[in-house]
């Protein structure tokens, strides 16, 4: 059973810069998994944000940017802002048609 | 522009069927993959189901032989038929677009709440 790994809980200040990362229970993650980033404030859809690793998707501001850091996929905030305080979810293909998302990450900006 | 809607939600008896659909506009579903992502009350996301441009169908262990997505492509339509429903299949239902290529989502809709109990 694949299990996909995030911070349950960060915290940042207004202007200040947060990492988020995205792991494997067992393994690296690399560019082959295409990891995206989603954004989701409670009872909201979620938005997408970064896919293929580093891709921002449409109006999204380019203080949030995707990399893989050491065996982890990472979304960067950097100049965070009020509403920047949301839940933020990492997925995974795992190939053969099939995702696994991770737990998500509480962002607090404070 | 890209719009998608679910509906089919509601309130269901354990061991009970409900099928969901996504209509979408500004696009064609058949041109696209689909997928239906779903979150427990409090809880995280969860990958369900996909249908690829070919047809191609995948699911999550977790609903595997209890539900069947599909679509309509005169209706610009996908589907999630959910049978034999238990308790943890109450969420809300997500319906997204994938994007080519890439292995991701990139619109969603608003959601429908699937309510299991008795």
């Amino acid at each position: 059973q694949t299990v996909v790994t995030q911070e349950s809980s960060l915290s940042v200040s207004p202007g200040g810069t947060v990492t988020l990362t995205c792991g494997l229970s067992s393994g690296s993650v690399s560019t082959s998994y295409y990891p995206s980033w989603y954004q989701q404030t409670p009872g909201q859809a979620p938005r997408t944000l970064i896919y293929d690793t580093n891709t921002r998707s449409s109006g999204v501001p380019d203080r949030f940017s995707g990399s893989i850091l050491g065996n982890k996929a990472a979304l960067t905030i950097t100049g965070a802002q009020a509403d920047d305080e949301s839940d933020y979810y990492c997925v995974l293909y795992m190939g053969s048609g099939s995702w696994v998302f991770g737990g998500g990450t509480k962002l607090t900006v404070l | 522009e890209v719009q998608l809607v679910e509906s089919g939600g509601g309130l269901v008896q354990p061991g009970g069927s409900l099928r969901l659909s996504c209509a979408a506009s500004g696009f064609t579903v058949s041109r696209n993959y689909m997928t239906w992502v779903r979150q427990a009350p409090g809880k995280g996301l969860e990958w369900v189901s996909v249908i690829y441009s070919g047809g191609g169908t995948y699911y999550a262990d977790s609903v595997r032989g209890r539900f069947t997505i599909s679509r309509d492509n005169s209706k610009n339509t996908v589907y999630l038929q959910m049978n034999s429903l238990r308790g943890e299949d109450t969420a809300v239902y997500y319906c997204a677009r994938g994007v080519a290529a890439a292995f991701a989502f990139d619109h969603w809709g608003q959601g429908t709440l699937v309510t299991v109990s008795s």
